[in-house]
């Protein structure tokens, strides 16, 4: 598609339980990247993809979080048991950087998010 | 630690005024400069990627500056229309090692026009 698409748009969970996020990255990007928004802070990077292969995670609390990047399938970023920070919007971006004189030049097209409230 | 910092936080302008707001970012190990527009419940839209120092761009009403020696950017909007009203976003990319890809962004600018 022409647009990043993320799902659910609103997804609520009680403490402890999982919560898994979706995002179909524009028709292709081969880079998709996640982002953390807790309440009107500013966006906070996660994980970043090329293709399936992970590419930075620095940005990840690995102990309940992990993120996917199938072939044919959309991304899908999960927590495992929900904790009440985990509250925010989650953003999904993606890109096709080209390669210029040996710098990746291109920009980042984000989706509308999914808001996660975990009670 | 990056630090991106936006100002002001807030800003209101009345309809058909001219308008700036300034982001700031670390002057070393620059990449690039990323300008979005954000409306709540909606996608940031790109706006701008600016990437040399000196770079001024320009879409419509709305124009950017960069200077990466001295670590800012401007965002300027000529007749503000009712339609501008949003979050502006400042985002900073650093040259890293395995190739800059992630964003930092700053906290936003939330202008609201005035009709």
């Amino acid at each position: 598609g022409e647009e990043v698409a993320q799902t659910p748009k609103h997804l609520v969970r009680g403490e402890g339980q999982k919560a898994k996020l979706y995002c179909a990255p524009i028709k292709g990007h081969s880079y998709v990247f996640w982002y953390q928004q807790v309440l009107k802070n500013e966006f906070k990077f996660l994980i970043s993809f090329q293709n399936e292969n992970v590419f930075d995670e620095t940005g990840m609390p690995k102990e309940r979080f992990s993120a996917k990047c199938l072939p044919n399938s959309p991304c899908s970023l999960e927590i495992q048991a929900t904790k009440l920070e985990d509250s925010a919007v989650y953003f999904c971006a993606s890109s096709q950087y080209t390669s210029v004189a040996g710098k990746l030049r291109g920009t980042q097209y984000f989706g509308p998010g999914t808001r996660l409230t975990v009670l | 630690i990056l630090n991106v910092e936006q100002s002001p936080q807030s800003l209101h302008v009345q309809e058909g005024d001219s308008t700036n707001f300034t982001c700031s970012f670390p002057s070393s190990n620059f990449y690039a400069l990323h300008w979005y527009r954000w409306e709540t419940a909606k996608s940031p839209e790109a706006l701008f990627v600016m990437t040399l120092n000196g770079d001024e761009k320009k879409k419509g009403r709305i124009s950017a500056t960069l200077n990466t020696k001295e670590g800012y950017s401007y965002l300027y909007i000529k007749g503000s229309q009712p339609e501008d009203s949003a979050t502006y976003l400042c985002a900073f990319r650093r040259l890293e090692i395995q190739g800059a890809q992630k964003l930092v962004f700053g906290q936003g600018t939330r202008l609201t026009i005035n009709p």
